[in-house]
């Protein structure tokens, strides 16, 4: 079952915040964050594994609440290289070895 | 040296037609994928292999069917092809299964 995702679009001026959600009505083990830019592949951003975990990678970081089966990715000081779609995928307990994504999340940022 | 390639980029052919696209993995990866994405850019997982053991997403239909000659390749087959089978297809390897996605840059499959 597929996570959700939101919002669905967000538009930002160069330095703003933004917050992106990702829920699950099932249990979940893990959570990934990937982006992908208009005409490429996504690429892995980082992966969350234990419940009340966060991480960072430069001004971008995320949390995961196991309990409540959600994860959040912070951008803070967005920049222009920021814009792409991000999705959300989760690997649920018991579902095999496969990844299933929500439904992106479309992030512009303009100067 | 790309770590995930995929053949061809581009393929477009008639409906009824079988199709395949080729994916190697040159990362010493355990797992490898299937995704597809469609016109509204959802992400879809169809396959996962590793060891020989394959895990089908239920709602795939029998006309896709991976192959595996080694654990460095994994390769689509699809039979029948239809509209709606129109999508990007990405290939992704992960080191142990569920961990970070390397994904290929795609293949982009057009069928009228």
């Amino acid at each position: 079952q597929q996570p959700v995702q939101s919002p669905q679009a967000v538009i930002l001026r160069e330095g703003e915040d933004a917050v992106i959600n990702c829920s699950s009505s099932k249990a979940l083990y893990s959570v990934h964050w990937y982006r992908q830019k208009h005409g490429e592949a996504p690429v892995f951003l980082m992966i969350l594994l234990k419940g009340g975990e966060q991480k960072g990678h430069d001004k971008i970081s995320a949390s995961f609440n196991e309990k409540k089966q959600q994860s959040s990715l912070y951008l803070t000081a967005s920049q222009l290289s920021y814009s792409g779609t991000y999705f959300c995928g989760t690997l649920r307990r018991n579902a095999g070895n496969m990844l299933t994504f929500g439904g992106g999340t479309r992030l512009m940022v303009k100067p | 040296d790309t770590a995930v390639s995929q053949t061809p980029k581009y393929l477009v052919t008639q409906m009824g037609n079988d199709k395949s696209i080729k994916c190697e993995q040159n990362l010493g990866h355990d797992t490898m994928y299937w995704y597809k994405q469609d016109s509204k850019k959802f992400l879809k997982i169809m396959f996962s292999y590793n060891n020989k053991e394959l895990i089908i997403n239920e709602t795939v239909p029998n006309r896709f069917s991976p192959k595996s000659p080694d654990k460095a390749h994994l390769n689509l087959h699809i039979n029948s092809l239809e509209l709606g089978d129109s999508a990007v297809y990405f290939c992704a390897s992960s080191q142990v299964a569920g961990g970070e996605l390397f994904f290929g840059e795609g293949s982009r499959l057009t069928v009228l």
